[in-house]
């Protein structure tokens, strides 16, 4: 496609519920970073991904945060028993290759009840 | 780890005034320094960046200057425009290193009034 797409959009989960947030890249990029942004604040790295290699899951905030990206091109960050501090919007962004501009996608933004 | 601190959190101008964002970075490792855009339900936009061998670089009205002993790096808008109302971030990485990660200072709410 011509840009980062990630689904959905907007995710309203209650409280204990898994979610799983999709990120498309833009064809042919190597590196796919997640990146969590607050209200107000930011953006804060995550994890990123070179092709299917997880080198670097340093900003996952807890054992409740599962990052894959298997086939080296879609990723899946999956949330699990979803905590009312997980509210954020979600960015994925990815680059052609190590050190290139970094294009991000939409975000997807999760509320927790 | 990084640490990037961006000022001022605000910034009010009016239309045809420069603005000017600054950020400082702890990490002399960094050298990738890029300065994004957002606007309200996006994701944030590349709008220049600067790479550690560089002092500055321009862009039609934008321009970033990078001082790599001070370890502090500025975005210049000349001729602001309402369209130019957003948040701004900059950003530090140390490409090549051990890590390829952004990041972030806290942002500019920039508002330009016309």
């Amino acid at each position: 496609g011509a840009g980062v797409s990630q689904s959905p959009r907007y995710k309203v989960a209650k409280r204990g519920q898994d979610v799983a947030l999709r990120c498309d890249p833009i064809s042919g990029h190597v590196s796919l970073f997640w990146y969590q942004q607050a209200l107000g604040q930011g953006p804060e790295f995550l994890t990123y991904f070179q092709n299917e290699a997880q080198l670097d899951k340093s900003g996952l905030p807890s054992d409740r945060f599962f990052a894959e990206r298997p086939e080296g091109s879609v990723s899946t960050l999956k949330i699990q028993r979803t905590q009312q501090e997980d509210s954020a919007v979600y960015l994925c962004a990815s680059s052609l290759g190590i050190g290139g501009e970094a294009f991000f996608g939409q975000g997807t933004r999760l509320t927790v009840v | 780890g990084e640490n990037v601190e961006q000022h001022p959190s605000t910034l009010s101008v009016q239309e045809g005034d420069s603005a000017v964002i600054k950020c400082t970075y702890s990490d002399s490792a960094s050298n990738y320094f890029p300065w994004y855009k957002q606007e309200l339900g996006k994701g944030p936009q590349l709008i220049i960046d600067i790479r550690s061998n560089v002092g500055e670089k321009k862009d039609q009205r934008i321009a970033v200057t990078l001082n790599k002993t001070a370890k502090h790096f500025s975005l210049h808008i000349t001729e602001t425009q309402p369209e130019d109302s957003a948040v701004y971030f900059c950003a530090a990485a140390p490409y090549g290193g051990a890590t390829n990660k952004l990041i972030f200072g806290t942002g500019t709410l920039l508002a330009v009034q016309p």
